[in-house]
């Protein structure tokens, strides 16, 4: 079946810092892309997604590329904020499935 | 622009009492979803539903039911509560991307912090 692996946190990093979060998958199809972000207290949001190979999602200085080749879809902002400390979510979404299936997520620190 | 609103958002239950919690969305979506979110274990799918009328179980569908009476409401029911089902409980809807035929972006709600004694 469907699944999806992101990298176990937390991660902890200081401001300014370069970010990878990686995430991989297994799909039967052509799934969709997501990652999410839920802040402390609140439900998840979408931060970006791409719905086919080698789209790039992007959103606050977030980017992923949807990598069919390495069925990855790593997280990655070049200068991390404070205010980006949060819980990111890998998901995939399949044609042949009603459902989103998630990563474990990856919690992330941002020290000042 | 509500988007999706749980209620209640607290609550604490003693073993084996009942409870339901409702989830209702003003976006017209088809789809909607009850998740469970426990410390380390991710977002795990309890139920889901498709469309009025129709539901379906996830990954933990044991101890709760679920009713989709009417579009916009999605209910989630703990017949006899357990410690188990201390956790926070996430409701999500979507719709179905037209393009790629595939689920689209999930509408989340703020959440409902249950605790069983």
């Amino acid at each position: 079946g469907n699944s999806v692996t992101q990298m176990e946190g937390p991660v902890t990093l200081s401001e300014e810092a370069f970010l990878t979060i990686n995430c991989t998958y297994t799909a039967t199809g052509y799934p969709s892309l997501f990652w999410y972000v839920q802040y402390p207290g609140e439900g998840l949001q979408l931060l970006l997604k791409a719905t086919k190979a080698d789209d790039k999602g992007s959103n606050k200085g977030f980017e992923a590329t949807y990598r069919k080749e390495t069925t990855s879809f790593h997280l990655e902002k070049g200068s991390v904020q404070v205010s980006d400390s949060a819980v990111y979510f890998c998901a995939l979404s399949d044609l042949r499935d009603d459902k989103i299936i998630f990563g474990k997520g990856t919690r992330l620190h941002i020290l000042p | 622009n509500a988007g999706v609103t749980q209620t209640p958002k607290f609550r604490v239950l003693k073993t084996g009492q009942s409870m339901t919690l409702l989830c209702a969305q003003d976006m017209n979506h088809e789809y909607m979803y009850w998740y469970r979110q426990d410390p380390g274990m991710g977002l795990r799918l309890i139920h889901y539903s498709v469309g009025e009328g129709t539901t379906a179980k996830g990954e933990v569908p044991d101890g709760y039911n679920v009713s989709r009476l009417k579009k916009q409401n999605f209910l989630l029911g703990l017949e006899s509560a357990a410690p188990s089902q201390t956790s926070v409980y996430f409701c999500a809807s979507a719709e179905v991307e037209p393009v790629t035929e595939t689920t689209g972006e999930l509408f989340f709600g703020e959440g409902s912090r249950l605790t069983v004694l």
